[in-house]
């Protein structure tokens, strides 16, 4: 159970196109989605929270107007990179948490490169 | 105060070996500590977590160690196989709307046969 499917798992677009990853939550509902960056051999760094039917909660230095996120049912929320330049080259992982106290469940990732 | 330190960076131990990974914390109002294992390319899993108000948690080889008062807790690894060989992340989070967790630095974790 608590399978989190990320898609696509691998994406290389030219420099200023905009790119959309999705984040299904597959066996479960899901009130809280988080947004991830992870470079090479770094830790995970939290983007921004978002919960179904609001808009999402930005960390600090994350422009929310680079990193669109949208949350709009209990199953899916989307991460858009808008214009994306090769600096926003990373892995971008996403979780899903169900109502309560339950734990964050991982997707596999989007490796993104931007040429 | 939000960060959990990790250590050690890297960790290399023999098939059968115990592996032992430290972290450490500041923030008193933490109370959910999770460990997750990442392998290349994939997405972090959970292992194994623990609240503060048990001092250690065992799921099969893994044990959570959970020392409240010095605000540290490790990951012991039995029997280490090839299979572990995979980078570790320890976490932190506080009961409240989102649940964020903090991660620490994580740890490669290399086994050899």
């Amino acid at each position: 159970g608590a399978v989190v499917s990320q898609h696509p798992s691998w994406v290389i677009c030219k420099s200023g196109t905009s790119v959309k990853i999705e984040c299904r939550s597959l066996d479960f509902q899901a009130t809280t989605m988080f947004w991830y960056r992870q470079f090479p051999k770094q830790s995970l760094m939290l983007m921004a929270t978002s919960n179904e039917g609001s808009k999402a909660t930005y960390e600090q230095g994350v422009e929310k107007d680079k990193f669109l996120i949208n949350h709009a049912s209990l199953t899916l929320s989307t991460l858009t990179v808008t214009s994306a330049h090769p600096e926003d080259s990373s892995f971008y992982i996403c979780s899903a948490r169900p109502g309560g106290d339950g734990p964050q469940h991982f997707g596999d990732g989007t490796r993104l490169s931007i040429l | 105060q939000q960060q959990v330190k990790q250590s050690p960076q890297s960790l290399i131990v023999q098939k059968g070996g115990i592996s032992i990974i430290n972290c450490a914390y500041e923030n008193t109002a933490f109370d959910y500590f999770p460990w997750y294992q990442q392998f290349p390319g994939k997405g972090p899993a959970l292992l194994i977590a623990i609240r503060p108000d048990v001092s250690e948690k065992k799921e099969g080889r893994f044990t959570i160690s959970f020392n409240k008062s010095a605000k540290q807790f490790s990951l012991h690894i039995m029997d280490s196989q090839p299979g572990d060989s995979a980078t570790y992340f320890c976490a932190a989070s506080m009961r409240g709307a989102t649940n964020k967790l903090i991660f620490g630095t994580g740890t490669l974790l290399a086994v050899q046969p």
